[in-house]
């Protein structure tokens, strides 16, 4: 069983909608979490980190994770059709989840 | 802008061949991983660094073999290269043990045929 697993998609909305992507992790040592976005034949890259505890906002995008259930969220707010992405949830020891892909349809 | 440069973006090679993938960072970064990505998989560790000529072994270090010579520059070696071996690998580095994010390369595509 992989330590973060994450359902690969994929996940359409359209534009100006509500993004929500989970993840789940299973190992209760893991304290921060990683997102990073990942464009087509691209590496990923960076986009938040967030501690096990509460929210962290960073402009359009709100990270949330949930100690009890080992709950990791990632909101994205007003959609764009450049949001369109794998998105990947990470934890600090680097074990990645399998990635969701989004599409954001104008 | 601080990069992670993955010297090649395609490699076709032939079963049993010595593959050798190279990574360069130039941000000074102590730590540095290689990863390879798959459909449903995700990324999965191969190896990282934490120093020069230091290694460890992450996940799925079957098969290959890495170097790190030079602070800036870490290798991934596949001795003899296998068609379960194609996939995308991705290089990365960090900058301290607290690991809060890593810079990705953009990646190698390597098909073994």
């Amino acid at each position: 069983q992989k330590e973060v697993e994450q359902d690969p998609g994929p996940l359409s909305v359209p534009e100006g909608a509500i993004v929500s992507l989970n993840c789940t992790y299973s190992n209760s040592a893991f304290q921060y979490f990683m997102w990073y976005r990942q464009y087509s034949r691209k590496g990923p890259e960076l986009l938040m980190y967030t501690y096990s505890s509460g929210n962290k906002e960073d402009g359009r995008f709100t990270a949330q994770v949930d100690k009890s259930s080992k709950y990791i969220s990632l909101f994205i707010r007003d959609s764009q059709p450049s949001d369109s992405a794998t998105y990947l949830c990470a934890s600090l020891q680097g074990q990645f989840g399998a990635g969701t892909q989004v599409v954001v349809t104008p | 802008d601080v990069k992670v440069t993955q010297s090649s973006r395609y490699l076709v090679k032939r079963t049993g061949e010595k593959v050798f993938l190279e990574c360069v960072q130039d941000m000074d970064h102590e730590n540095m991983f290689w990863y390879r990505q798959d459909p449903g998989l995700g990324l999965r560790l191969i190896y990282f660094s934490y120093d020069v000529k230091m290694k460890e072994k992450g996940d799925i270090p079957e098969g290959y073999s890495v170097s790190r010579e030079k602070k800036e520059r870490f290798s991934l070696i596949l001795e003899s290269a296998s068609t379960n071996q194609t996939s995308m690998y991705l290089c990365a580095s960090s900058q301290d043990r607290a690991n809060y994010g890593y810079t990705f390369g953009s990646g190698t595509r390597l098909t073994v045929v």
